[in-house]
Order: structure tokens, then C-alpha cells, then sequence
């Protein structure tokens, strides 16, 4: 089973709105959590970085927050552009051994004019 | 800076054929990592190098072969490809090997096993 659970799979929003994005995980012991951006085709991008003391970041119109008492994390994108239209995935790192990232199967955005 | 670059973009390969996947980072990364991501799975870790002259077997190492040729370039081999190493492959790396070391991914290779 996956140690880290995205929610909604896919999206569909108006340029201007807003969405949030869920990510709860498993991964114990916990290390940090990061966002990734991945455009079609593209290889992944990380937006933001939270370590068990840190219960918010924010990136631009990107913010995340993080509740590692219930091991969960979201990802608000604030008046959405064409071109935040992506997959955004959740990664925890921690576990048995700290270099292991555990991704999630990410969440689809798009974005229509 | 191109970052990390892979070669090639596309590849269609027959059962049982071999090819080497290409990686090379520009920003003198000590870590580099070779990555498979599948539909509806989140990315998953074949092999890694830690730091040149070393590497390690990740989650799913059957079937492929790696190696760190210098600081730069890290390869992946399949000798023997098979219909479920269909897959996107993404190289990258990081400074360190610490958890907080942002991986760093290249554009990725598309591969078709026939």
C-alpha cells in the first residue's frame, strides 16, 4: 500500500479560481514533505519544502501547510494561471531510511480559460 | 546551466533487446538517482549513487544495471528488456544525500517494450 494518498486524482477549475489539493501519508518516521510541479512531459519540480516544525510555506501563488500530528498536507493554489495546468505530487521523506522519498500518485490541474 | 539531461527522449525497444538510458547533471551534484514512474503510481527509485563510486539498489532494481561513470554521467542498463519495463524513466540529482537535498529531475525517457 502506498504511504502517501493524493486526493482529488483530477481537477478541473477556471483561471482565477482556487483549489486545494490533500496528501495524507503513512511514512514514519517523518523527515520533510515537498510539493512537485510536473508539466507534461517534464520531469518534476519542487515548489516548496516543510519539516515537522514548519506548518506552512508558501511559493508565490503556491501554499503549502502541513499537520504532522494527523500526517496531513495540502497544496492551495491561489487565482490559478493557464499555466499551472500539471500534476502536483506529494512527497514525504523519512521512514526506515531518511533518503527515502515516498511519492504519491499526484493530482491532475487543469486550468480553462 | 542545462541541468539534467537524458538521452534519448523516445525509445521503442523488442523483449529481450538492451539499452543503456543517459544521465548527466552540469551542476557538480555528488548524489544522482534513476527513477521509473508508471500510470496511477507514484515514482519509484531503481538505483541510486550516493556519491561517485558508489551505488545502491533502490525499491525496484530487477532487471536493470546501473553505473556512475564519473561525478557526472550515471547510466541505466536493461539487458533484457521485457513488456514491464514499459515505462517514463527520470534521472536526477542533488547536492547531498541528506533529506533535505531538493532532487533535481531531468525531462525523462519514454520507454515502449514490445
Amino acid at each position: 500500500k502506498n504511504q502517501v494518498e493524493q486526493s482529488p486524482q483530477s481537477l478541473i477549475i477556471l483561471e482565477g479560481k482556487n483549489c486545494t489539493l490533500q496528501c495524507n501519508y503513512t511514512v514514519s518516521p517523518f523527515s520533510n514533505l515537498r510539493w512537485y510541479k510536473q508539466d507534461t512531459g517534464r520531469g518534476p519540480v519542487s515548489l516548496t519544502i516543510m519539516t515537522f516544525s514548519e506548518n506552512t510555506k508558501s511559493n508565490g501563488r503556491y501554499t503549502a501547510t502541513l499537520d504532522a500530528d494527523t500526517k496531513q498536507s495540502s497544496l492551495h493554489i491561489t487565482a490559478s494561471q493557464l499555466s499551472d495546468s500539471a500534476s502536483y505530487i506529494c512527497v514525504v521523506t523519512g521512514g526506515s531510511n531518511d533518503y527515502k522519498l515516498s511519492f504519491g500518485a499526484g493530482t491532475t490541474v487543469t486550468v480553462r480559460a | 546551466n542545462a541541468g539534467v539531461t537524458q538521452t534519448p527522449k523516445f525509445q521503442v525497444l523488442k523483449t529481450g533487446q538492451s539499452m543503456t538510458l543517459q544521465c548527466a547533471q552540469d551542476m557538480n551534484h555528488n548524489s544522482m538517482y534513476w527513477y521509473r514512474q508508471d500510470p496511477g503510481m507514484g515514482l519509484r527509485l531503481i538505483y541510486y549513487s550516493a556519491s561517485e563510486g558508489t551505488t545502491d539498489k533502490g525499491e525496484v532494481p530487477n532487471g536493470y544495471n546501473v553505473s556512475r561513470l564519473n561525478k557526472r554521467e550515471f547510466s541505466l542498463r536493461l539487458e533484457s528488456a521485457a513488456p514491464s519495463q514499459t515505462s517514463v524513466y527520470f534521472c536526477a540529482s542533488s547536492e547531498g544525500f541528506s533529506s533535505t537535498d531538493t532532487q533535481y529531475f531531468g525531462p525523462g525517457t519514454r520507454l515502449t517494450v514490445l
